[in-house]
């Protein structure tokens, strides 16, 4: 079976830390493009971050950029997420989700862990 | 960014009966060299993740009850469920995959009336 499961969430103060962790079992991890993707309270889906198969190439939103870096340990089938001076607004479930085909960044996301809640408040 | 807007906000629909949810692309997700819409739907139950329902615009996922339809090109794309059943209430999002950022629409909440 094709699981993510997402673990790492706290609650935190602002301009704290967080590693968030998404291990991988069911699928070859080291062939898909991974993804992180947060919903704040009572709100919609937001992509933050996605990374690579293999050559490291990644992406992120705006508001993460210089704060938040992702990254994957493809012999432990593991995504990861650094986040550095969180602030309140990144307050949300964040979820990891793998892509339908494979390598290409421009798919649908069709397996999603249950996700880990960040809370970032004084 | 491409920005995606879906309609309505809610909706409340007897069982038994027709849902159909509008989604719209501030420009077109068709890939001409494949002919493909770069579109997808999502259905989120409380406290659930998202769960892929349809991905280029009409395709569905496998296990995916043939009550739920997508349709739509370019700009303009719908999700039907053909005969709304109690399972169905849950959050419906768009989402588009041609350019990134990947881009989500602000959601649909389909409720009983």
């Amino acid at each position: 079976e094709v699981q993510l499961l997402e673990s790492g969430g706290d609650l935190v103060q602002p301009g704290g830390s967080l590693r968030l962790s998404c291990a991988a079992s069911g699928f070859t991890f080291s062939s898909y493009v991974m993804n992180w993707v947060r919903q704040a309270p009572g709100k919609g889906l937001e992509l933050v971050s996605a990374i690579d198969d293999s050559d490291g190439k990644t992406y992120y939103t705006d508001s993460v950029k210089g704060r938040f870096t992702i990254s994957r340990d493809n012999s432990e089938n593991t995504l990861y997420l650094q986040m550095n001076s969180l602030r309140a607004e990144d307050t949300a479930v964040y979820y990891c989700a793998k892509v339908l085909r494979g390598t290409s960044w421009y798919d649908a996301l069709d397996v999603w862990g249950q996700g880990t809640t960040v809370t970032v408040s004084s | 960014d491409i920005v995606v807007t879906q309609s309505p906000d809610s909706l409340a629909v007897s069982l038994g009966e027709r849902a159909t949810i509008n989604c719209k692309s501030s420009q077109s997700v068709l890939y001409n060299s494949n002919k493909k819409n770069y579109l997808a739907w999502y259905q989120q139950k409380p406290g659930q993740p998202p769960k892929l329902l349809i991905y280029w615009a009409s395709t569905r996922e496998s296990g995916v009850p043939d009550r739920f339809s997508g349709s739509g090109s370019g700009t303009d794309f719908t999700l039907t469920i053909s005969s709304l059943q109690a399972e169905d209430v849950a959050v419906y999002y768009c989402q588009q995959y041609y350019s990134t950022p990947l881009t989500f629409g602000g959601g649909t909440k389909v409720e009983i009336k």
